[in-house]
């Protein structure tokens, strides 16, 4: 059993699209990520929610909304996407706020 | 906010050589320092970590130490195989995690 997954894994999509990313854990965890990782591999985290609410907000463009249903679930919705957007996105989850993160497979966005 | 810088950027060894990874980190606060591989196409995953406790920590091929004064901490891995070949990430984690920038690690056969 996959413990963070996410879909989709590939996605491409013209500039101005509007697209989501759904991410699901079943290992119990209260807080869940979602990090950008660039053609340069850096890993940049975006939002983190710990029970349903959210605790950290980097600075990212206002096009990107996290929707967390329950604590097992936390999707990422992108309006009007840009040519920078494309990377790969990674889920993740943890315990708790600074404990081990887990990462789900990776969705890789490309934006032409 | 913390900072974790990691060197180097790029590393190629000869295989049965050893590999260090070092980063720095600037937060004093930070107590768990994991170290994570990611392949080609996959997923980062967890290798080994260590907290502020603990000075050395060691799994097999792979060790890491940790020195809170000067606030770095480093991956060590011995006995080098191809399959060793990956990005390796460094983080800080005061409560929230810092990743390092990564090093493209390559074992030559």
């Amino acid at each position: 059993d996959t413990a963070v997954s996410q879909t989709p894994k590939y996605l491409v999509t013209q500039m101005g699209n509007d697209k989501s990313i759904k991410c699901e854990q079943n290992l119990g965890h209260d807080t869940m990520y979602w990090y950008k990782q660039d053609s340069k591999k850096f890993l940049k985290i975006m939002f983190s929610y710990n029970n349903k609410e959210l605790i950290i907000n980097e600075t990212v463009p206002n096009r990107f909304s996290p929707k967390s249903p329950d604590k097992a679930h936390l999707n990422l919705h992108i309006n009007s996407l840009e040519l920078g957007d494309s990377a790969v996105y990674f889920c993740a989850s943890s315990q708790a706020l600074g404990n081990t993160i887990y990462f789900g497979e990776g969705s890789w966005l490309t934006v032409v | 906010g913390e900072n974790v810088e990691q060197h180097p950027s790029t590393l190629s060894v000869q295989e049965g050589d050893s590999a260090v990874i070092k980063c720095t980190y600037s937060d004093s606060a930070s107590n768990y320092f994991p170290w994570y591989k990611q392949e080609l196409g996959k997923r980062p995953q967890l290798i080994i970590d260590i907290r502020s406790n603990v000075g050395e920590k060691k799994d097999q091929r792979i060790a890491v130490t940790l020195n809170k004064t000067a606030k770095h901490f480093s991956l060590h891995i011995t006995e080098t195989q191809p399959e060793d070949s990956a990005v390796y990430f460094c983080a800080a984690s005061p409560n929230q995690f810092y990743f390092g920038t990564g090093t493209s690690l390559t074992v030559i056969p």
